[in-house]
């Protein structure tokens, strides 16, 4: 079946600066691969997806990138703010159109 | 628009008894999950129910059973609770189906703790 493994497991980032939070995936079949943000004591929130036939994606600061051919894809989140100190899931859709997810990233942004 | 609702939010068992997690969304999503959430493992997908009717195992169903009694409606059920099983357990759904996969809306959660 599938596996996603996600790197790092926690980010530190001084507010302003850059945040990339990176996956891989070893079923070369994946074609969608959605991020979420869970913050404490919440539910997963879907923040941005991308799909195979696209490489990049943008939402505002937050951009995803694909390269289907290494089988990563990547988070990057910009001019972070403490709003966005979090857990951050990846994830990629296996067979019967159920997603399984990376370890998780906690990100603190420090004012 | 109330979206995925699950119910309890938070409840403590004593091991070997039984208990039913509720799940309801008002989507019209064709497919249902059942993830649980522990500390450092991320969310591992128990059983899942592709459309109604049908239901199938996930990573971890081992003392798990599930039934997703109508499109709207999945359940879980734990029939002899084990320590084992604390955690948060998350109900999801999304309109994939054969014509495409989507995104997940989760639920809220239920804490469950075991002793």
């Amino acid at each position: 079946g599938e596996n996603v493994e996600q790197h790092p497991s926690t980010l530190s980032v001084q507010e302003g600066d850059s945040a990339v939070i990176k996956c891989t995936y070893s079923d070369s079949a994946s074609n969608y691969f959605p991020w979420y943000k869970q913050e404490l004591g919440k539910r997963p929130q879907l923040i941005i997806d991308i799909r195979s036939n696209v490489g990049e994606k943008k939402d505002q600061r937050i951009a995803v990138t694909l390269n289907k051919t290494a089988k990563h894809f990547s988070l990057h989140i910009t001019e972070t703010q403490p709003e966005d100190s979090a857990v951050y899931f990846c994830a990629a859709n296996a067979a019967g159109n159920k997603l399984t997810f990376g370890g998780g990233t906690r990100v603190l942004v420090k004012p | 628009n109330a979206g995925v609702t699950q119910t309890p939010k938070f409840q403590v068992l004593k091991t070997g008894q039984s208990m039913t997690l509720q799940c309801a969304q008002d989507m019209n999503h064709n497919s249902m999950y059942w993830y649980r959430q522990d500390p450092g493992m991320g969310l591992r997908l128990i059983y899942y129910s592709a459309s109604e009717g049908t239901t199938d195992k996930g990573e971890v169903p081992n003392g798990y059973n599930v039934s997703r009694l109508n499109k709207r409606e999945f359940s879980l059920r734990l029939e002899s609770a084990a320590p084992s099983q604390t955690s948060v357990y998350f109900c999801a759904s999304s309109p994939s189906s054969g014509q495409g996969v989507w995104g997940y809306t989760f639920g809220s959660g239920t804490r469950l703790t075991v002793v």
